[in-house]
């Protein structure tokens, strides 16, 4: 199938770490986001992972890679109010004579305190 | 700074009008895609064009029509036969290394039907 699926939910305390997951579909898939959206903004580039890469570690952000199960996830340690957004993962898809990213539904990340 | 456009943020239009909507970039990308997001949904998208004076059909071109004239430009039209326009509208550019970077997004336009 073309789906990228993420939950569309998930909601943290504040200080605790935030864990979303993504499941995508094409095994080809050579590079892997995760984007950031804030309210009535655009979408930003929070991170990218190459496929031959098993983790990522960027600051309070580790990006995990399972190619067996197609799996990605996003983990945001201490998070903050200002994490408080929707977060999309996307795969960069081969497609005719150029690549294409697919995104998945986003997941809306609160947090209470 | 380069960057890329949206215009205007927020777009009223009465029912059987046309809209466009404006997108500019300032970063030298080959690439320009529209996507519509509506609520509790992710993106799709509707047009493309990866090279001055050619674009491609999306998964939801019916009732939308585009324009690739210059490479900054990339104006979505909203037409009369589009039967829920009402949505948050994003344009995305990319450059040829388009994989490494992704895309950049503008902030988007809020297009209601009133």
């Amino acid at each position: 199938g073309e789906d990228v699926e993420q939950s569309l939910f998930l909601s943290v305390r504040e200080g605790d770490s935030s864990v979303i997951n993504c499941t995508y579909t094409d095994s080809s898939s050579t590079y892997l986001y995760w984007y950031k959206q804030e309210p009535g903004a655009g979408l930003q580039l929070l991170t990218y992972i190459f496929s031959n890469m098993d983790m990522k570690q960027d600051q309070r952000l580790t990006v995990l890679l399972n190619k067996k199960d197609k799996h990605l996830s996003l983990r945001i340690a201490d998070t903050q109010t200002g994490d408080s957004a929707i977060y999309f993962c996307a795969e960069s898809r081969a497609h005719s004579s150029a690549s294409k990213i697919i995104f998945g539904s986003g997941t809306r990340l609160s947090i209470r305190p | 700074d380069g960057g890329i456009t949206q215009s205007p943020k927020y777009l009223f239009r009465k029912e059987g009008q046309n809209v466009t909507l404006s997108c500019e970039q300032n970063l030298n990308h080959d690439a320009m895609y529209w996507y519509r997001q509506d609520p509790g949904q992710g993106l799709r998208l509707i047009y493309y064009s990866q090279i001055v004076n050619d674009f491609q059909k999306g998964d939801i071109a019916e009732g939308y029509s585009v324009s690739r004239e210059k490479k900054e430009s990339f104006p979505l039209t909203v037409t009369s036969a589009q039967k829920n326009p009402t949505a948050f509208y994003l344009c995305a550019s990319s450059s040829s290394n388009q994989q490494v970077y992704g895309y950049t997004f503008g902030s988007g336009t809020r297009l209601t039907v009133v």
